[in-house]
């Protein structure tokens, strides 16, 4: 089982929908990151959070909204999306904050599989 | 972007040794990641290289060479259960954790 927690595991919404992504982690991790997975293609990065500041936005649209209310929960918000929106969306933490010169690993939760309609 | 260049899909038997390799452009190069990935589950980390030379861990061990900007992951006594893709991840530029990843590696292990 995964230490980072994700909800929920499956989502389908319309496009003019709003919804919220969630994770959580308790290992006292200082970055949180949020990556978009499509089928048979890798993670790709899309926010990241060190320190409970918002360090690195990829380019993302903004009806993807990232939150993190406190150094244990991310969200991602979503709202007015495509369906090539429609991918799995891993969460994961490291101990280290983020942009360090050292490394820790990633820990990844089991992602939310989301299907826009 | 930074070119991360693994093969698309491999097959090994059973019992057997395979070798996954991994290249990567070497300007910034900060360290690489080897992530298991089974059919929709998260990535689960494997091993971690910054300098040349092999980390053994158990079945898997993990080789780097920085100057050849190349990295290969070795998985010994193949279980049916090894069966997932293998995903090679490097860390760019001093940015710590935030991985490029490559497109990852298919491995079907067959009886």
């Amino acid at each position: 089982d995964t230490e980072v927690t994700q909800t929920p595991k499956h989502l389908v919404m319309g496009m003019t929908n709003k919804k919220s992504l969630k994770c959580e982690q308790h290992m006292g991790h200082r970055a949180m990151y949020w990556y978009k997975q499509k089928a048979k293609k890798p993670p790709e990065l899309m926010f990241v959070y060190s320190y409970e500041k918002l360090s690195i936005n990829e380019s993302v649209p903004s009806r993807f909204s990232p939150e993190c209310p406190n150094s244990s929960l991310l969200n991602l918000h979503l709202h007015a999306l495509q369906p090539e929106d429609s991918a799995l969306y891993l969460c994961a933490s490291s101990q280290d904050g983020a942009g360090v010169t050292y490394n820790s690993p990633l820990h990844f939760g089991n992602g939310t599989r989301l299907t826009v309609t | 972007g930074q070119n991360i260049d693994q093969p698309t899909e491999m097959t090994a038997t059973e019992g057997a040794i395979v070798q996954i390799n991994c290249t990567y452009q070497t300007s910034g190069f900060n360290g690489l990641f080897w992530y298991q990935q089974h059919a929709g589950e998260a990535p689960t980390f494997l091993s971690y290289n910054v300098l040349d030379g092999l980390e053994e861990k158990g079945r898997f061990s993990s080789f780097l060479s920085r100057s050849k900007g190349y990295s290969y992951l070795l998985l010994k006594e193949l279980q049916m259960k090894d069966s997932a893709s293998y995903l090679c991840a490097v860390s760019y530029n001093n940015a710590g954790n935030m991985l490029t990843f490559g497109g990852g590696t298919r491995l079907m292990v067959k009886p």
